[in-house]
């Protein structure tokens, strides 16, 4: 079944260190693709979003992701986390065929736990 | 900075009670969505509306679910009869610039 497939479910690490989150999704065509954070207590936030072009993509508060189309694979990243960088990670894509109506499919969540 | 607003956060009901969930979108934004997180589970999509219409829906959406857009602020999802099952957070969102800005989600719990 088509799906969107976050690996890591939770991770845990201390501060400064490197972050990678992987994102796979099964869908063929044009995708448009976005990482949601949703901090403890509040509401999902927008992250970072790719629609075309550089394939490298930058967002808010450090953060960036990769398209990659032949792996079927949008990577979020950031160099150095931060405690406060602690909550939970959604990958989510907007299949072909949805472009107009705007329908998100998520992924599970990865859980980020940085240690201060 | 504008944001979804959602009404109530915590709703407790019992089976086969009608409920509704309310939202006011962001004022310019014209897509509006309604998605849902059962505990553990995936955020799922319910239905996207747009120009006083439904555009798409899954199959989770059937004749118990409906939505509507009464006024020019409120969007809101009706479930007829809930069921256990509907038990879940419910996430009211809006699209703008190309990316969807959602609420803080109603807790829908039923006994």
């Amino acid at each position: 079944a088509q799906s969107v497939s976050q690996h890591n479910h939770h991770v845990i690490l201390s501060e400064a260190a490197s972050l990678e989150l992987g994102c796979n999704y099964s869908y063929g065509g044009t995708v448009n693709l976005f990482w949601y954070v949703q901090y403890p207590g509040q509401h999902l936030q927008l992250l970072l979003k790719y629609f075309s072009g550089d394939p490298l993509v930058k967002g808010i508060k450090g953060f960036e992701a990769e398209f990659i189309k032949s792996k079927f694979s949008f990577n979020l990243r950031k160099p150095s986390v931060q405690w406060s960088d602690t909550a939970e990670y959604f990958c989510a894509v907007i299949p072909d065929g949805s472009s107009n109506t705007g329908k998100l499919i998520f992924g599970q969540g990865t859980t980020l736990q940085v240690k201060p | 900075e504008p944001e979804v607003t959602q009404t109530p956060s915590h709703q407790v009901t019992q089976m086969g009670q009608e409920v509704i969930l309310r939202c006011v979108p962001i004022s310019n934004h014209l897509y509006f969505y309604w998605y849902r997180q059962i505990l553990g589970q995936k955020v799922e999509f319910l239905v996207s509306f747009y120009n006083n219409e439904i555009s798409e829906k899954s199959e989770i959406f059937d004749d118990q679910f409906s939505v509507e857009r009464p006024d020019g602020s409120n969007f809101t999802l009706k479930i007829r009869s809930t069921k256990l099952e509907d038990s879940a957070m419910y996430f009211c969102a809006s699209r703008g610039a190309g990316a969807q800005f959602f609420g803080p989600g109603t807790r829908l719990t039923v006994l």
